[in-house]
């Protein structure tokens, strides 16, 4: 298992409500990413970061924001949560140091919006 | 542009027999080809990764791909199935100089007694 962390596991929120996927990892991993899991299991890319201060948006346009002021830690705030949120949401570190830059992924925050 | 087929949604195989869950890929340059295993309710857990030299790459619990250029392909095998290797699989690929991957849209394995 990586050393990747996301909490809460899982999330029941109201429409309207601000709220903050968290994510960190101890591997000192340069860069980080979110990922966006739909019903159909795919993976979209929504967010990611190469560096502390830099974040970048992905592939999938997404309405929420992320921030990268220390190195392990990554959130992604959703200022006001509607229904077509409610997804599974994957955090992934990776090294650029390392040769091939292979991805970890944590274990998902589950969040459904009513 | 870079992409990644995972051509078969499902794939049924008892228990004991061997398994192939298959991915082709499309990029320009050299791949960089990575294996993923999702059981339910969690992350995606490297499996294995293909960067150079010997095609025949193995990894995590008995795993293993074969890399063939001529085919663009990068098939998941493994000789004996278990039942625990019941998940969804992810086939993942992106260029030695470029920073993102790019993941198929996954295979369901399913092993039975």
């Amino acid at each position: 298992e990586a050393d990747i962390y996301q909490t809460p596991r899982y999330l029941v929120i109201g429409t309207g409500k601000k709220i903050t996927l968290e994510c960190s990892q101890t591997m000192g991993h340069d860069k980080m990413y979110w990922y966006q899991q739909d019903p159909g299991m795919e993976l979209h890319l929504i967010h990611y970061s190469y560096g502390v201060n830099s974040t970048e948006k992905g592939d999938l346009s997404s309405e929420s924001t992320v921030s990268r002021i220390r190195t392990e830690h990554f959130p992604l705030t959703l200022e006001s949560a509607r229904p077509s949120h409610t997804s599974q949401y994957l955090c992934a570190s990776s090294d650029s140091a390392g040769y091939t830059d292979t991805q970890y992924f944590g274990p998902g925050t589950r969040l459904t919006v009513l | 542009a870079q992409s990644v087929a995972q051509p078969e949604d499902q794939v049924n195989v008892a228990e004991g027999n061997p398994l192939t869950v298959k991915c082709t890929y499309s990029v320009s340059g050299n791949p960089y080809l990575f294996w993923y295993v999702q059981y339910p309710n969690r992350g995606l857990q490297f499996l294995l990764k293909y960067i150079t030299g010997d095609n025949l790459v193995k990894g995590s619990y008995g795993f293993e791909a074969e890399f063939n250029k001529s085919q663009t392909s990068f098939h998941l095998k493994k000789p004996s199935a278990l039942v625990s290797d019941s998940a969804l699989y992810f086939c993942a690929v992106r260029t030695g100089g470029g920073n993102k991957l790019t993941f198929g849209t996954g295979t369901q394995l399913k092993v039975e007694l």
